[in-house]
């Protein structure tokens, strides 16, 4: 595509429940990022895939947080269990490759956990 | 721990008032130093990436110097669309992993 998607843009759930974010990256590009930012501050590191392998997930906050890529392209972040804490968006980025270092965002998915 | 510190946290200017962003860096081996564009309600837009020390990329009214322990962001005779916050992000070469550490940012706001 021509830039990176996210779904849904909107998110409201009640704490406890699941929620599954959705990313789609730029076509052509092998890593996938997710970045969790607060109001006002810069995005925070939650993990990243090279194609489906997932070096690091350094930043996902708790066990209640996972991510996936299966098939290389389309990645999913799942909370389970949501905490009003996890309220935040959640941004996804993309580049080339590894070696490419430059990451174009997605315009975000905003979760508000009542 | 990498860190990286902007300052101010808000600048105000006047329409062709030239000024500078800082942003601080500490980084086991600088792999890349990146600086984004975010708009409200936007993802970050990719603005620079600086790799070494006296490397220097212009875009525009947009200059972006690196040292080894800085950045400076240098807007000559802004408009108002520069306004936005400006995040400086380093990527680290030690450790393997790909991440970005970014800084809280710099809101400008530039007054017609």
């Amino acid at each position: 595509g021509a830039g990176v998607s996210q779904s849904p843009r909107y998110k409201v759930t009640k704490r406890g429940q699941d929620v599954t974010l959705r990313c789609d990256p730029i076509s052509s590009h092998a890593t996938l990022y997710w970045y969790q930012q607060a109001l006002g501050q810069g995005p925070e590191f939650l993990t990243y895939f090279n194609y489906e392998a997932q070096p690091d997930k350094s930043g996902l906050p708790s066990d209640r947080f996972s991510a996936e890529r299966p098939e290389g392209s389309i990645s999913t972040l799942t909370i389970q269990r949501t905490e009003q804490r996890d309220s935040a968006m959640y941004r996804c980025a993309s580049s080339f490759s590894t070696a490419q270092e430059t990451q174009y965002f997605g315009p975000g998915t905003r979760l508000l956990v009542l | 721990e990498d860190q990286v510190t902007q300052s101010p946290e808000a600048l105000r200017l006047q329409e062709g008032e030239s000024s500078s962003l800082n942003c601080s860096y500490t980084v086991s081996g600088l792999r890349g130093l990146f600086w984004y564009r975010q708009d409200p309600g936007k993802g970050p837009e990719f603005l620079f990436t600086l790799y070494s020390a006296g490397e220097e990329k212009e875009k525009e009214r947009l200059k972006a110097t690196l040292t080894k322990k800085e950045s400076f962001l240098h807007i000559t005779a802004p408009k108002p669309e520069d306004s936005a916050t400006y995040l400086c992000a380093v990527q680290a070469r030690e450790g393997g992993s790909e991440k970005l550490v970014f800084g809280k940012g710099t809101k400008l706001t530039v007054n017609p």
